[in-house]
């Protein structure tokens, strides 16, 4: 049964990068079978997509978040990141990592998710 | 403002069946990309309930189902229960947003 589990800073200065990684245990990313996305969720709101990654490398983005956000890969240690520079309150969310599904005509869908992290922007 | 349009709240009595509208447009939903739902109980993180307009995945009950008609799409709870209160978010896909992927802004369900 595949597990995710997100860690990094809890609280980010104004400006800064914002940095998390995402843990996978019981599947490896490296199978090729699933993209490994980010989603955040604003204190009280709903969901926003950040982006997602394949083992190969391939990446999309949120066209929203696109310049300000890069998803990488290391498969040795089984673990995928999310860098978000130049961070404002805005970005103040919990922040998941998720395990995507090609869905059958067409896009993703996320089938498995990490608990969450607090990442809080403040000075 | 999110592009595909969910109710904030409904509510139903025990045993009752409710139903979760997700209206979208032609670049989205009508534009045939699939639609899937997700649960989220109060503190914890969004669970899969409905992927590909209507396949439940194992473990979830068959008390819920998903259906897709045009630029619409709807989850339904039968034999409504206390353990489903929770948000419900559907998500698909927009073609004018780059092929983006788009989530409903959420409904809460309250069960009475």
């Amino acid at each position: 049964q595949v597990q995710l589990q997100e860690s990094g800073p809890g609280l980010v200065k104004p400006s800064e990068t914002l940095s998390l990684t995402c843990s996978v245990s019981g599947d490896s990313i490296s199978s090729g079978s699933y993209y490994w996305s980010w989603i955040r969720q604003s204190p009280g709101k709903g969901l926003e997509w950040i982006g997602f990654i394949h083992y190969s490398g391939f990446t999309k983005y949120n066209p929203s978040l696109k310049s300000r956000v890069t998803i990488s890969v290391d498969t040795s240690k089984n673990q995928f990141s999310l860098r978000l520079s130049s961070v404002t309150g805005a970005d103040t969310a919990v922040y998941y990592c998720a395990r995507d599904s090609p869905s059958y005509s067409s896009g993703w869908y996320s089938d498995t998710w990490g608990q969450g992290t607090l990442v809080t922007v403040s000075s | 403002q999110s592009v595909l349009t969910q109710p904030p709240s409904v509510s139903g009595a025990p045993g009752q069946r409710v139903t979760i509208s997700c209206t979208g447009s032609s670049s989205n939903i009508g534009a045939g990309y699939d639609v899937h739902w997700f649960q989220q109980l109060p503190g914890t993180a969004p669970k899969l309930l409905i992927y590909t307009n209507n396949n439940l995945p194992s473990g979830v009950p068959d008390r819920f189902s998903g259906s897709k008609s045009g630029t619409s799409a709807s989850l339904a709870i039968t034999g409504l229960q206390a353990e489903d209160e929770a948000d419900y978010y559907c998500q698909s896909y927009d073609s004018k947003l780059s092929g983006s992927r788009i989530f409903g802004g959420g409904t809460k369900l309250t069960v009475l």
